[in-house]
């Protein structure tokens, strides 16, 4: 199996707070980790690239400071969205993949509110 | 042009019908292919990977034309559950490792 656990679902949070979304692959060793986001009615967006003990590679137009990648462990990767404002509101998926030319395999997302 | 191209549809086809996607990659390096499946504000979920013997899992069939760079799902049979948006994924060797890039999908819709 293949299966990627994200936490938490839902948020509803107000203009300012940081938010952190954990995404743990559960039966297997993720090499590499992906975030996405993804807007309504559009193609997912890559965010960022993750390797365990390495920094993320983001993509062009995607704030380091502002979307903070950890990936602590071959199971585990974090996103956290710092003083999240209503632009960021959106739906963020995460996945995982062995590495190589592995496909990946998708957390439930996260969608994020920001009041 | 895009590295990834799909036909976003909407497709609209009646139970029983069979449809078929194409996806074109621009990369002839690429290396694995997939399909995946997003029903709406769900997650994707990998449906099957494209081999280049082609592969059938049920009443879907995936297909890899190297030579002209492109993959297709038919899907045979369809029903009402298989209504969804529909990505390709091509992952192929660039400056700094494997990477998979996503099509924009094809809407299906499949109607009694």
């Amino acid at each position: 199996g293949a299966v990627v656990s994200q936490h938490p679902s839902w948020v509803i949070c107000k203009s300012g707070t940081s938010v952190k979304i954990e995404c743990r692959s559960l039966d297997f060793q993720a090499t590499t980790m992906f975030w996405y986001r993804q807007f309504p009615k559009q193609s997912l967006m890559l965010m960022a690239t993750s390797n365990e003990g390495s920094k993320a590679t983001y993509e062009q137009g995607v704030e380091k400071d502002k979307f903070l990648i950890n990936h602590a462990s071959l199971t585990l990767s974090t996103l956290t969205v710092t003083s999240a404002h209503p632009e960021d509101s959106s739906f963020y998926i995460c996945s995982a993949s062995r590495g190589g030319d592995q496909p990946q395999h998708f957390g439930d997302g996260t969608r994020l509110s920001i009041l | 042009r895009k590295e990834v191209e799909q036909d976003p549809g909407p497709f609209n086809v009646p139970e029983g019908a069979t449809v078929a996607f194409n996806c074109t990659y621009s990369n002839s390096a690429s290396q694995s292919f997939f399909w995946y499946r997003q029903d709406c504000r769900k997650e994707p979920k990998l449906l099957m990977s494209v081999y280049s013997s082609g592969n059938e899992d049920g009443r879907f069939t995936a297909q890899l034309n190297r030579a002209s760079q492109y993959i297709s799902l038919l899907i045979r049979d369809s029903k009402l559950s298989d209504s969804a948006t529909y990505l390709c994924a091509v992952t192929g060797l660039h400056t700094g490792g494997f990477k998979t890039i996503f099509g924009a999908g094809t809407r299906l819709f499949v109607k009694a």
